[in-house]
């Protein structure tokens, strides 16, 4: 049982450039979440996902895409990198709890650079 | 809305000294709270979370939080810092309405000095 995973850890791109960044999770999860975090500011939703085939806007959407194809991934684009997209992106993930407060359980992290 | 505040943004603390790293709340409706721990370089892990069953929370490694409304607080303690405490740790409020999004304090690095 891995967990919530990451693909990849660390990448570097050029202003301009398009990358995906993969989150897979084993736990049968319905809700899946991708956040950003920057110094000073903690953790800001980007998007988020009720389940297969499911997304909607966060906090910070601005600039990314998610697609939730398959139950178990949850992907998020970047169309034109900018500097400003500089940042550590985390997923997690949670079971569906409507009438009860599930814990949101992380991956370990993209270290993402835009140059 | 929701929103936290964590006052501190760096902790520093003696080993074997207590740790009291602060949070506050504001929320319109019952708040569901969360203490993260991340070390570095790595994802966040769950020390605790109080979903109303409790107002104090024990939690992993020694940890403990207490809710108090009237407050709007949800301080994290541990009697004795542990070398192995140093990390930066979040606290974050949810509600269970709609898909429990999770907001986030600023997060406060904590220091142990030997």
């Amino acid at each position: 049982n891995a967990g919530v995973t990451q693909t990849p850890k660390f990448r570097v791109l050029k202003t301009g450039q398009s990358m995906t960044l993969l989150c897979a999770q084993d736990m049968n999860h319905e809700y899946m979440y991708w956040y950003r975090q920057d110094p000073g500011m903690g953790l800001r939703l980007i998007h988020y996902s009720v389940g297969e085939g499911t997304t909607a806007k966060g906090e910070v959407p601005d600039g990314y895409n998610v697609s939730r194809l398959k139950k178990q991934n949850f992907l998020l684009g970047l169309e034109s990198a900018a500097p400003s997209q500089t940042s550590v992106y985390f997923c997690a993930s949670r079971r569906t709890g409507a009438s009860f407060v599930d814990t949101q359980y992380f991956g370990p992290g993209t270290r993402l650079t835009v140059l | 809305a929701q929103s936290v505040t964590q006052l501190g943004s760096h902790v520093s603390v003696s080993e074997g000294a207590l740790v009291l790293l602060r949070c506050n709340y504001s929320s319109s409706v019952p708040p569901y709270l969360f203490w993260y721990v991340q070390y570095p370089n790595q994802g966040l892990q769950l020390l605790l979370k109080y979903t109303s069953a409790a107002t104090l929370v024990k939690g992993i490694n020694g940890f403990e939080a207490e809710f108090k409304k009237s407050e709007t607080s949800f301080h994290l303690t541990k009697p004795s810092a542990h070398m192995s405490d140093a990390a930066e740790y979040f606290c974050a409020v949810t509600s269970i309405q709609g898909a429990q999004k999770l907001v986030f304090g600023q997060g406060t690095r904590l220091t142990i000095n030997p």
